[in-house]
């Protein structure tokens, strides 16, 4: 069953426009993981977050990880067409359980 | 090897016949995942080896599914008496989870083998 909740499902911009997907848990999380698939690729690492209300930033990604540690946001400032692709969030319940809950992921759409 | 390696990249069987995907893992990484990944779907968890021990099979759907790693490097998974509903990618990865350490850590996924049941 579904661990992590990911939203929107889709999301379609335009060039420039800013963009958020958000992720939730229901359990607290040891620490959550984002990660980008582009069309027909395979899931790359984008960045890992452990800490309580924890902020990371890449360019133009800005990565949060809530207070509880139970959510946590990816935004990303004034989109490009190499944005598109799919988003997914994955939460490690830490130490002997060795597995990431993986979100459904948020597919976004960037149209020049 | 430099990267996650998986075979074959395409399989297309009839129902009732048995698959067996291959994964040839990072070479310095210890720990390889198995994930099943439907179309629109994030990755759904199969199962993972600490080098050869499997400390954790709960997400494997029946068991007509099982996987093996018996020297701590390729690890295979294998269908059996393969259905319909088994159509899917089938995802390897692995990463440098230091065992019983705190943290999964970064993932690095193969290529995928996507199954296609008839």
């Amino acid at each position: 069953g579904q661990q992590v909740m990911q939203i929107p499902q889709y999301q379609h911009v335009q060039e420039g426009e800013d963009f958020t997907t958000y992720c939730n848990s229901s359990t607290t999380l040891s620490n959550i993981q984002w990660y980008k698939q582009r069309p027909g690729g395979h899931p790359v690492f984008l960045i890992q977050l452990v800490k309580s209300g924890e902020v990371k930033k890449q360019k133009r990604l800005t990565f949060q990880f809530g207070e509880a540690k139970k959510n946590s946001s990816l935004h990303i400032t004034a989109t490009q067409t190499t944005d598109v692709g799919t988003y997914f969030c994955a939460g490690d319940r830490g130490s002997t359980l060795g597995r990431l809950y993986f979100g459904r992921g948020t597919q976004l759409t960037v149209w020049p | 090897g430099a990267g996650v390696s998986q075979s074959p990249r395409y399989k297309v069987t009839k129902r009732g016949q048995d698959v067996t995907l291959r994964c040839d893992p990072i070479s310095s990484h210890a720990t390889l995942y198995w994930y099943q990944q439907a179309l629109g779907q994030g990755p759904e968890f199969l199962t993972y080896f600490n080098y050869e021990a499997q400390p954790d099979k709960s997400g494997l759907p029946s068991d007509r599914f099982s996987a093996e790693r018996p020297e701590g490097s390729i690890s295979t998974l294998t269908i059996q008496r393969t259905e319909q509903r088994d159509s899917a990618m089938y995802r390897c990865a692995s990463s440098l989870r230091i065992v019983g350490g705190p943290n999964t850590g970064e993932l690095f996924f193969g290529e995928g083998s996507r199954l296609t049941v008839l």
